[in-house]
């Protein structure tokens, strides 16, 4: 499969505490990004990482980035109950200008517990 | 206007019915996608249209054929669709390919 394998599939903290979620990919890649996911609804983009940046903050959360190890992470610090979703990353697979594709991974549910 | 709308949010359709989502942004993107998604599963990417012309067929299955009229709009006609065709299928777009994609809230298809 070429989608990036998450873990954990589910995590369950509670309101500010932190969360981590991984994220690892098999080829080279263009871009990671990071999408959120409320129950049933669209997706919406939170961060991009490229692939010569090795990490990137945006308001709560941290996004670091190791090609070496083909690996990234999320850091939400001092969550939330609405931050309450899933999490997917996202790789922008690297086969060469029109070809590429951004490929979405199995995801991590987040429960931030009130 | 940073949405993409996508319409209908639901729809219920026989295998031997043609029916066709829409999806419109006004954001002056120009790469739009279609993604599939089932319960509990990532998106699958379906297709990939760059200023209106469709650069990526991911093998997806005659029954289900995109549109582009124009640089705003994208459609997904369906016909002789099977049950296992059920899923949230989302409409996106983005500045530039591949990245930073604003996605509309889906269409909920039941095939019976």
């Amino acid at each position: 499969s070429q989608q990036g394998e998450e873990d954990p599939q589910a995590l369950s903290i509670q309101e500010g505490e932190n969360a981590t979620m991984n994220c690892s990919y098999k080829t080279s890649i263009n871009n990671l990004q990071w999408y959120r996911q409320n129950s049933g609804r669209g997706l919406v983009h939170l961060i991009l990482i490229r692939s010569n940046e090795r990490e990137k903050h945006s308001g709560r959360l941290r996004v670091t980035l190791d090609t070496s190890k083909k690996s990234s992470s999320l850091l939400i610090t001092a969550s939330r109950a609405a931050d309450t979703a899933s999490y997917f990353c996202a790789t922008d697979l690297n086969y060469g200008g029109a070809t590429n594709k951004l490929i979405f991974g199995t995801g991590t549910l987040l429960a931030v517990q009130p | 206007d940073t949405e993409v709308t996508q319409t209908p949010k639901h729809l219920v359709m026989g295998m031997t019915n043609k029916k066709s989502l829409k999806c419109e942004q006004h954001m002056g993107h120009r790469a739009m996608y279609w993604y599939k998604q089932k319960a509990k599963k990532p998106p699958e990417l379906m297709f990939v249209y760059s200023y209106e012309k469709l650069s990526i067929n991911e093998s997806v299955p005659s029954r289900f054929s995109p549109e582009c009229p124009n640089s705003s709009l994208l459609n997904l006609h369906l016909h002789a669709l099977q049950p296992e065709d059920s899923a949230l299928y989302l409409c996106a777009s983005s500045p530039k390919r591949h990245e930073k994609l604003f996605f509309g809230s889906g269409t909920q298809l039941s095939v019976l």
